[in-house]
């Protein structure tokens, strides 16, 4: 079965220094995984997704995560935090067939000044 | 623009009066997914279709019902709701492919059921 467990429920930063999410998955199969983040009040967006190809994934808006098999582990990084990135993300995991995904809990990220 | 809608966007009802919130994508896709949002939960899938007159329960069904008489369109149908059904709902739809492949999400029905 697979299933995901984001270790933070919130994370705290001062604007301009890194970030990092934490993530870890469980899954049978060789997973496909994302994260997703939502802004107050608005739906999910697609920050960036693992396809098994390069194991160190570029997305949007500077972030970026690291696939390791080893340690089970899907980390979101970024270097320097600015304000507009406050919100709440997802690592998500696919669940062997085709379109179903498992979300964790969530974190939700606060930037201050 | 491609995207998915959801209406209404907020609603507070009664418990056991019916209700449908619709959801509508513009990108042909033939999977579509209902999704239900709490804290300290993430998204929980309620129903999926896989193409027109394909569905079948996600996670958590129990309490709702779907159809999906027309590929654009998935909509969500609370018979009898309850206050336990006060959530935030998310439609998603991708194309039916495997493999990986990125779902897009419409912008949430806030639903409050007294």
């Amino acid at each position: 079965a697979q299933s995901v467990t984001q270790l933070d429920s919130h994370v705290s930063v001062s604007e301009g220094t890194p970030v990092l999410l934490r993530c870890n998955y469980s899954s049978s199969y060789s997973p496909s995984l994302f994260w997703y983040v939502q802004h107050p009040n608005k739906g999910l967006q697609l920050l960036l997704k693992y396809t098994s190809a390069a194991t160190l994934v570029k997305g949007i808006n500077g972030f970026e995560a690291e696939f390791k098999k080893s340690e089970t582990s899907f980390h979101l990084t970024k270097p320097s935090a600015h304000m507009s990135d406050a919100a709440e993300y997802f690592c998500v995991v696919s669940a062997g067939g085709y379109n179903k995904l498992i979300f964790g809990a969530g974190t939700r990220l606060a930037v201050h000044p | 623009e491609a995207q998915v809608t959801q209406n209404p966007r907020y609603l507070i009802t009664v418990t056991g009066k019916k209700l449908t919130v619709t959801c509508s994508q513009n990108m042909n896709h033939e999977y579509m997914s209902w999704y239900r949002q709490d804290p300290g939960l993430g998204l929980r899938q309620i129903y999926y279709s896989m193409n027109v007159e394909v569905t079948d329960k996600g996670d958590v069904p129990e309490g709702y019902k779907v159809s999906r008489k027309e590929k654009r369109n998935f909509p969500l149908i609370l018979e009898s709701p309850s206050p336990n059904q006060t959530s935030l709902y998310f439609c998603a739809s991708s194309l039916h492919l495997a493999g990986v492949v990125e779902q897009y999400f419409g912008p949430g029905t806030r639903l409050t059921v007294t």
